[in-house]
């Protein structure tokens, strides 16, 4: 069965810091693969999404960035955090854009 | 862009059928539509998915008019642990996940 593994589960960091947070999937291959951040009683707001090794689309501007070094591998980065970047955190995979996605346990994200 | 229009918040007693509609006023012809449920720190579940008329699994079912412009997610029976947010996903378009659009849900609450 297919399994989706996000880390940390919480992180603090101060201001300026950089950011790197993680997310695998495992039991599928060519997945398509979501971060999403979800402010405080807020809804989802997709950040970026790949179809492939390589192919990142950004949906907001802003001062993260996203990887996707290998197929099941999604990666979201920052190299200096700003106060509004605080948020929970998601990533998700389908199996293409027109199936269900199924979403990982969430990063929340304070930043001081 | 599908955007959706959800209310903000229901109440139900145990026991009782909740009905929670969503409305895609310009939802596209190749869109699907999805509901997933959310509990506090965790990340969304997905609950059930239709094109047209009606679906039916074992925790819910989706009714969806001729014209799709609206779905209205039907709970039987809820219970305490039905109380989340409920979020409607409309798009689907394969290679388009930037039209993916989250609703901003509904905070269904439970009571004896």
């Amino acid at each position: 069965s297919q399994t989706i593994h996000q880390w940390p589960a919480t992180l603090v960091q101060p201001v300026g810091s950089p950011l790197s947070l993680e997310c695998t999937v495992e039991g599928t291959s060519n997945p398509n693969l979501y971060w999403y951040r979800q402010a405080a009683g807020r809804g989802l707001q997709l950040l970026f999404y790949s179809v492939g090794i390589g192919q990142i689309s950004s949906e907001v501007p802003q001062n993260l960035s996203a990887s996707r070094p290998q197929d099941r591998q999604f990666i979201l980065s920052s190299k200096k955090l700003l106060l509004s970047d605080s948020g929970f955190y998601l990533c998700a995979w389908s199996d293409d854009s027109r199936q269900p996605q199924h979403f990982g346990d969430g990063t929340r994200l304070s930043i001081l | 862009l599908a955007k959706t229009t959800q209310p903000i918040s229901m109440d139900s007693y145990e026991g009782q059928e909740v009905n929670i509609t969503c409305s895609h006023n310009n939802i596209a012809t190749n869109d699907y539509i999805t509901w997933y449920q959310q509990f506090p720190s965790q990340g969304p579940r997905f609950i059930i998915q239709g094109y047209k008329t009606k679906v039916t699994n074992e925790v819910a079912s989706l009714f969806i008019p001729a014209d799709r412009k609206s779905s209205t997610l039907s709970l039987p029976r809820v219970s305490l642990s039905d109380t989340a947010v409920y979020y409607c996903l409309v798009g689907g378009d394969t290679g388009t996940a930037s039209k993916l659009t989250f609703g901003t849900g509904t905070r269904l609450q439970v009571t004896l």
